[in-house]
């Protein structure tokens, strides 16, 4: 699985768009970007994933660069409830019975 | 949508003693599970896979004797920290896989040994 490199921490205000980066300079054609959060003392949440194209979903919209070297998770509008760990995963798609590998993730911090 | 439900949330024990913690795919079957442990302000690192019917794979490092991990059914997968003592307290995180869609994760069990 491709390396990922995201910021440590991160703040947002109450009801602004959180944009969290994240670097995966390494990737490879068939491995697609995916996107976890775990919000204090509870199970990851999955969040949304992408290949090459933009996507959006009910919770999230992801942004992939041309050269899928970086994408942005972009919370639209964001709420207290956000505040969580965001954790960017790039490997190819599951197939078999792969493990997921966590990174260290960024820290959202979501202020009044 | 796929749930994975995991118990307990919260168990304090003594150390010394075995503790059991249950891993149930709700409305799928899931072959295969995946046990994770975070400690604080850490992030979640893998211990095993395990596979119903088999045993399970462990990760590097990872006392298979010290964690025992059973997957007798297409739902159910269990972890038990045998002799526990306090440096294994810690949150334990299952996860199961669906096919072609991705991870569902269960909500956690912060195990706190004295």
């Amino acid at each position: 699985d491709a390396k990922t490199t995201q910021p440590t921490s991160m703040d947002c205000a109450e009801g602004r768009a959180a944009n969290l980066p994240c670097n995966h300079s390494t990737i490879s054609g068939n491995e697609y970007v995916y996107w976890y959060r775990q919000i204090h003392s509870q199970g990851p949440q999955y969040i949304i994933h992408g290949l090459k194209n933009n996507e959006t979903n009910e919770m999230a919209s992801l942004i992939i660069t041309e050269d899928r070297k970086s994408s942005t998770l972009i919370l639209p509008h964001a709420t207290l409830r956000d505040t969580a760990v965001y954790y960017c995963i790039v490997r190819v798609p599951l197939f078999g019975n792969e493990k997921l590998t966590f990174g260290t993730g960024t820290r959202l911090t979501i202020i009044p | 949508g796929a749930v994975v439900s995991q118990h307990p949330s919260w168990v304090i024990c003594k150390s010394g003693t075995s503790v059991k913690i249950e891993c149930r795919s709700l409305d799928f079957q899931a072959t295969t599970m995946f046990w994770y442990r975070q400690f604080p302000k850490q992030s979640l690192m893998l211990m095993a896979t395990s596979n119903e019917g088999s045993k399970a794979t462990y990760e590097q490092g990872v006392e298979k004797d010290k964690f025992l991990i059973n997957h007798a059914s297409l739902t159910l997968s269990t972890l038990t920290v045998t002799s526990a003592h306090p440096e294994d307290s810690s949150f334990y995180i299952c996860s199961a896989r669906l096919l072609n869609y991705g991870y569902t994760f269960g909500s956690g069990t912060r195990l706190t040994v004295v």
